[in-house]
């Protein structure tokens, strides 16, 4: 079945630095990629999307492009800060299926 | 807009003693309903969705039981709670039709605050 496969973190970071979480995916067909954002406490949040191949999703500074050759949905951020603390999902959604999510990547920036 | 609901935020439960989560999804008509439970430290266990009233898929075997009396309610319940149900439980909600995509692109998960179960 699908699956999707991403860095497990926690991931460090100083204010400003530059973020890549990794995320890789299998599936069949044609999926729509997501990253999900979870602050402390809360429920998942949708950060961006993309429906197709070489669709790049973009929201508050964080950009993923759908790489249907590298089967791969890295989340890039060019400089993070304090408040993007938090734990990531990268998350599948093919026709048919129910959504597959990674098992998420703790980000903490540190001032 | 659409917005969905689920209580309570916070629940601390007895071994042994009965569990409902409720959740309503507000603004929309006909949505698929999920159930899923976060442990501590980890990742996302899809417990149970619904395609409609009375509908109900169980995804993994377990202590829980789902129901969905109402188009937009959504209910997780348990006779009798062990320590291993202590975790965070999300409800959420996407259009209706299978899931994963839609004609117009991709099918959107979207989760409510959540409910933090802790069973001593």
């Amino acid at each position: 079945g699908d699956s999707v496969t991403q860095m497990e973190g926690p991931v460090t970071l100083s204010e400003e630095a530059f973020l890549t979480i990794n995320c890789t995916y299998t599936a069949t067909g044609y999926p729509s990629l997501f990253w999900y954002v979870q602050y402390p406490g809360e429920g998942l949040q949708l950060l961006l999307k993309a429906t197709k191949a070489d669709d790049k999703g973009s929201n508050k500074g964080f950009e993923a492009t759908y790489r249907k050759e590298t089967t791969s949905f890295h989340l890039e951020k060019g400089s993070v800060q304090v408040s993007d603390s938090a734990v990531y999902f990268c998350a599948l959604g093919n026709y048919g299926q129910n959504f597959v999510f990674g098992p998420g990547t703790r980000l903490s920036v540190l001032p | 807009s659409q917005t969905i609901h689920q209580w309570p935020a916070t629940l601390v439960q007895p071994v042994g003693s009965p569990l409902s989560l409720e959740c309503t999804v507000e603004g929309t008509s006909n949505p698929n309903l999920y159930w899923y439970r976060q442990a501590a430290g980890r990742g996302l266990q899809l417990l149970f969705y619904s395609v409609g009233i009375g509908q109900i898929s169980s995804e993994v075997p377990q202590n829980l039981s789902a129901s969905r009396p109402q188009d937009r309610q959504f209910i997780l319940s348990s006779k009798k709670l062990l320590l291993s149900d202590s975790g965070f439980y999300l409800c959420a909600w996407s259009v209706r039709g299978r899931p994963g995509t839609t004609s117009s692109g991709a099918n959107v998960l979207t989760f409510g605050a959540g409910s933090r179960l802790t069973v001593l």
